[in-house]
């Protein structure tokens, strides 16, 4: 069955530092999002990327956020200078087009900022 | 503001009983409205999903039952096992557009 990766799986960082999580989206699917979960909350948009570049993107996607399709197949979220409240999961998730077909999660990255 | 509202937020239903997640959206332009199943250190996983053209569908032992006048749709898991303890979320997406998720119901089933 087809998935969704990512990785890290689990990064602890300090407050301040930049990290960048990866995503390898199912390999047909053209649309592409990241969304967070606060640990215990609902699971919250951050942004959506089509034909290489942003669709939308939510009030939290602010300016310490930036994605990136560098190559065919990963897809990146990168957070310039981390805070205490960016802990959370950051989930990638990937769709065959806009047809309202099935939105595919990967597993999480756990994000710890210290 | 919140574009889909889900209760309870958790829920305790004995082994065999039936399993009741509301949720009530405000936008009528929505078009899809799936639920998904998440188990501790898991992402979501599709579990059914619905568009408004239909009041029900059914897949096994789960059920969504969807009240377009009202704006409601709610999930059913009948005979419900302790295997199905997760958070379920509904979602709520018009076609091509990002998905709006409601808060989560954290349901245990206990034997």
């Amino acid at each position: 069955e087809p998935e969704v990766t990512q990785t890290p799986s689990h990064q602890v960082t300090q407050m301040g530092q930049e990290v960048i999580l990866r995503c390898v989206p199912i390999s047909n699917h053209l649309y592409f999002y990241w969304y967070r979960q606060i640990l215990g909350q609902k699971v919250e948009f951050l942004v959506s990327f089509y034909n290489n570049e942003i669709s939308e993107k939510s009030e939290i996607f602010d300016d310490q956020f930036s994605v990136e399709r560098p190559d065919g197949s990963n897809f990146t979220l990168k957070i310039r200078s981390t805070k205490l409240e960016d802990s959370a999961m950051y989930f990638c998730a990937s769709i065959t087009n806009g047809a309202g077909g099935e939105l595919f999660f990967g597993e999480g990255s756990r994000l710890t900022v210290l | 503001q919140q574009q889909v509202k889900q209760s309870p937020q958790s829920l305790i239903v004995q082994k065999g009983g039936i399993s009741i997640i509301n949720c009530a959206y405000e936008n009528t332009a929505f078009d899809y409205f799936p639920w998904y199943q998440q188990f501790p250190g898991k992402g979501p996983a599709l579990l059914i999903a619905i568009r408004p053209d239909v009041s029900e569908k059914k897949e096994g032992r789960f059920t969504i039952s969807f009240n377009k006048s009202a704006k409601q749709f709610s999930l059913h898991i009948m005979d419900s096992q302790p295997g199905d303890s997760a958070t379920y979320f509904c979602a709520a997406s018009i076609t091509g557009n990002q998905f709006y998720f409601g808060t989560g119901t954290s349901l245990t089933v206990i034997p």
